[in-house]
């Protein structure tokens, strides 16, 4: 079982709707939550950091649930510019230091 | 703020030869950056991690003689593909450090002929 696991998708939405991720991650000594979104043959880039209260940005809200363990993004209003794969990642201490984990990603394609 | 960037952006070399990567953080200082790799349809994997003023840790499986990694600066991190085969074509990505937060540099592709 992978330590960070994310449902690979597709995900295909049609515009206007809302679609939501989950990720999960096994290690409850991790500390960090973040979402990343990667365009293909791109980098990936920070959508946002999970806080443990939720955050929201606009049209993206995430939530972290330590007792179950996952995390979770929300996209409200799907827009063809937000298809792209999104990465979960956790951050958890280890040998004194911290490693960032990253799950496989989730394809999303916004269809018109 | 939070930028990265990366050099080349694409690089052709020939077997047997050596390239040399350069990652930047153009606003901030990282003492702690990293090295991927990904290929196609594949998930980022992490090479190494890279601490400004200390040797670089890698990860099980990668050759640290052939991946040679410098942290020299707080915004300055180098990845040399020392005798460059097929094999180690790829799309190579840094990321720096800020806080808890990795930003990334645009990636650079290698293509050995």
């Amino acid at each position: 079982r992978k330590e960070v696991e994310q449902d690979p998708g597709p995900f295909n939405v049609p515009e206007g709707a809302t679609v939501a991720f989950n990720c999960t991650y096994s290690n409850s000594a991790s500390q960090s939550f973040f979402w990343y979104r990667q365009d293909c043959r791109k980098e990936p880039k920070l959508l946002m950091s999970v806080y443990s209260s939720g955050n929201e940005d606009g049209r993206f809200t995430a939530q972290l649930n330590r007792a179950s363990q996952y995390i979770s993004l929300l996209i409200r209003d799907s827009k063809l510019s937000d298809s792209a794969t999104y990465l979960c990642v956790v951050n958890r201490p280890t040998s004194g230091t911290y490693k960032y984990i990253f799950g496989t990603g989730t394809r999303l394609k916004v269809l018109a | 703020g939070a930028v990265v960037s990366q050099h080349p952006s694409w690089v052709i070399c020939k077997s047997g030869t050596s390239v040399k990567i350069e990652c930047r953080s153009l606003d901030f200082q990282a003492t702690t950056m990293f090295w991927y790799r990904q290929f196609p349809k594949q998930s980022l994997m992490l090479m190494a991690t890279s601490n400004e003023g200390s040797k670089a840790t890698y990860e099980q499986g990668v050759e640290k003689d052939k991946f040679l990694i410098n942290h020299a600066s707080l915004t300055l991190s180098t990845l040399t593909v020392t005798s460059a085969h097929p094999e180690d074509s790829s799309f190579y990505i840094c990321s720096a450090l800020a806080g808890y937060e990795q930003y990334f540099g645009p990636g650079t592709r290698l293509t050995v002929t």
